[in-house]
């Protein structure tokens, strides 16, 4: 059964660029896996931060940005600002009708 | 704007049905696929199942297949996620979500089921 693996739990000083990374574990995360990333806070539902590998979803400030690093799909923010302290969620799609999440990351701004 | 509204959650004893429902508004529902999705306290976000914008075709996580069916009423512009033979470790925040080409665009709330005897 394939995984998709995040960072356990991660910090950045506020202002600073953070990049979260998306794998398998087995195989390489490319764009035909769509990958996405939803940015969760505590009793809140997720919200849609980046889709198709680097498409900022509509209202998402410009210090969020995708890509694909090496074998991994990649979340950096750049400037992190204390309102950006969340779980943070990438999801792939396996093909045949079936997505996966990864396990997300706790991002603690300070 | 586009809203998608769970409702259906509760407390049921294990081994019982539950139906759960999203209504969607504020976009043309038919045009869309929606998935379940579903969050265990303190736990992450997995995905439960898809349905094609007109219902031809439906897909399963491993853990609900064969116990849970999802479905929809496009003449209702709502989805549901049938729910059967549920186990405690089903117990988790239910969001519904449109599929967008191929990534979730909105989500829902969230709608708790707890599974407890």
């Amino acid at each position: 059964q394939t995984v998709v693996t995040q960072e356990p739990p991660f910090s950045v000083s506020p202002g600073g660029t953070v990049t979260l990374t998306c794998g398998l574990s087995s195989g390489s995360v490319s764009t035909s896996h769509y990958p996405s990333w939803y940015q969760q806070t505590p009793g809140q539902a997720p919200r849609t931060l980046i889709y198709n590998t680097n498409t900022r979803s509509s209202g998402v400030p410009d210090r969020f940005s995708g890509s694909i690093l090496g074998n991994k799909a990649a979340l950096t923010i750049t400037g992190a600002q204390a309102d950006d302290e969340s779980d943070y969620y990438c999801v792939l799609y396996m093909g045949s009708g079936i997505w996966v999440f990864g396990g997300g990351t706790k991002l603690t701004v300070l | 704007q586009v809203q998608l509204v769970e409702s259906g959650g509760g407390v049921v004893q294990p081994g019982t049905s539950l139906r759960l429902s999203c209504a969607a508004s504020g976009f043309t529902f038919s045009s869309n696929g929606m998935h379940w999705v579903r969050q265990a306290p303190g736990k992450g976000l997995e995905w439960v199942a898809l349905i094609w914008y007109d219902g031809s075709n439906k897909y399963y996580a491993d853990s609900v297949k064969g116990r849970f069916t999802i479905s929809r009423d496009n003449s209702k512009n709502t989805l549901y996620l049938q729910m059967n033979s549920l186990r405690a470790e089903d117990t988790a925040v239910y969001y519904c979500a449109r599929l967008s080409d191929w990534w979730i665009d909105c989500w829902g709330q969230g709608t708790l089921v707890t599974v407890s005897s």
